[in-house]
């Protein structure tokens, strides 16, 4: 059974950095491209960036792109999300995805 | 890029009764390997979303018969054969034929009248 745990949320100033994890087990990890989502309060879904199993291809959407880089380490069956120059309208929980599954997402709220 | 679209944005349902919620794309789904990669996810109150239907009519596992997806190449319909109370919540179609830019429909919100 697909598991996946986001961490890594919290309260950040605008301008400032945060890194989320997101933990996978129940399958096999590097047989599979991986991706992150997010949701701003009260608003739809917006997919931020998938990565392939082997890392190889990575994208962004506009939104973030420059700003925010996804990686995985498939040893400890994680993916990353580094998030720098964070912007108010980056406030959003932030989800992780794989194989149509979802994690319970991680809530990032920049604010000064 | 590929816009995806839903109708109706909100729909009022009765308990017991159908409902069917429509989905657009700007493009074409259909892949180059043949197949079409269009996927319907719903989003209980405070929950994450739960994929319900992949490639267009695929049901996930656990997800109950009275869900069911139909459509081809840019036009979609996810359709419940009787609302339960459950039910309740937002439902999302999403391509993923276009990778590695997926894209998410807008939303259609249900709930009782």
């Amino acid at each position: 059974q697909v598991h996946l745990v986001e961490s890594g949320g919290g309260v950040v100033q605008p301008g400032r950095s945060l890194r989320l994890s997101c933990a996978a087990s129940g399958f096999i990890f590097s047989d599979y491209a991986m991706y992150w989502v997010r949701q701003a309060p009260g608003k739809g879904l917006e997919w931020v960036s998938v990565i392939s199993y082997d890392s190889n291809t990575k994208y962004y959407a506009d939104s973030v792109k420059g700003r925010f880089t996804i990686s995985r380490d498939n040893s400890k069956n994680t993916l990353y999300l580094q998030l720098t120059g964070l912007r108010d309208e980056d406030t959003a929980v932030y989800y992780c995805g794989g194989l149509g599954c979802w994690g319970q997402g991680t809530l990032v709220t920049v604010s000064s | 890029d590929v816009v995806m679209t839903q109708s109706p944005l909100s729909l009022p349902v009765t308990l017991g009764q159908p409902a069917s919620i429509s989905c657009r794309s700007s493009q074409s789904l259909v892949h180059s390997d043949g197949n079409t990669y269009l996927d319907w996810f719903q989003q209980r109150p405070g929950q994450s979303p739960r994929r319900l239907i992949y490639e267009v009519s695929y049901r996930d596992s656990g997800v109950p018969d009275r869900f069911s997806g139909s459509g081809s190449g840019s036009n979609f319909t996810l359709k419940i054969s009787r609302v339960e109370a459950e039910d309740v919540g937002v439902y999302y179609c999403m391509q993923g034929t276009h990778w590695p830019l997926f894209t998410f429909g807008p939303g259609t919100r249900v709930d009782f009248k």
